[in-house]
């Protein structure tokens, strides 16, 4: 399994605080995704990056943002949390960009209350 | 970006092969084919990919027609653990995965 680490696991909080969540990768892999999932919707990328302070937006970016400062973390920072973003969020990784596979983490449950 | 298209829902006996279909008519010729399955609310797994020529590994088999507007993929001898959300997928212009639906197969005994 690609070593991936999602943190935390789970979280409840309320409306309007900001959100951190954080992922952790031991395989010096390039590219990093945050996916969310919910249901039916399947899973939708929100942000990645294509390296250290590289990122670009994904297809349901509005009210998240991230950042890379080090190869191995990827954070996606919540502003200010609304029930709309109570989801599952997943880490991705990836060596390249087409031909290499995609490994994902474990999740990371939020609710917004 | 290229979409793909699966049926929502298969059962296979346990044992058996299980065949999951998915056609990808919009794929552009150097768009890899990737599948991965989703079991409960874990984090989505790897199972396979290729390109044109068919795959195999020691998860399973992926065969992909000569036009590349289709592909299955075969689980040779599915067991009750195999039941999940299969998802094939294509890369996105984002280097992403664009998720489906997927097929949710069911192994019975």
């Amino acid at each position: 399994d690609a070593g991936i680490t999602q943190s935390p696991r789970h979280k409840v909080t309320e409306t309007g605080t900001p959100v951190t969540l954080r992922c952790h990768q031991t395989e010096n892999h390039r590219y990093m995704y945050w996916y969310r999932q919910d249901p039916g919707h399947g899973l939708r990328l929100i942000h990645y990056s294509y390296g250290v302070k590289d990122t670009d937006k994904g297809e349901v970016s509005d009210g998240y943002s991230v950042s890379r400062s080090k190869t191995e973390d990827f954070l996606l920072t919540l502003e200010s949390a609304t029930s709309s973003q109570t989801s599952v969020y997943f880490c991705a990784i990836s060596a390249r960009d087409s031909g290499n596979t995609i490994y994902f983490g474990e999740g990371s449950w939020l609710t917004v209350v | 970006d290229a979409k793909t298209t699966q049926p929502p829902s298969m059962d296979c006996a346990e044992g058996r092969a299980a065949n999951l279909p998915c056609n990808h008519s919009t794929i552009s010729g150097n768009e890899y084919v990737y599948w991965y399955r989703q079991i409960h609310s874990q984090g989505p797994q790897y199972i396979i990919h290729g390109l044109k020529n068919n795959e195999t590994n020691e998860m399973a088999s992926l065969i992909i027609t000569e036009d590349r507007k289709s592909s299955t993929l075969i689980l040779p001898h599915a067991t009750l653990r195999d039941t999940a959300v299969y998802y094939c997928i294509v890369r996105g212009s984002q280097g992403n995965l664009i998720f489906g639906k997927g097929t949710k197969l069911s192994v019975k005994p």
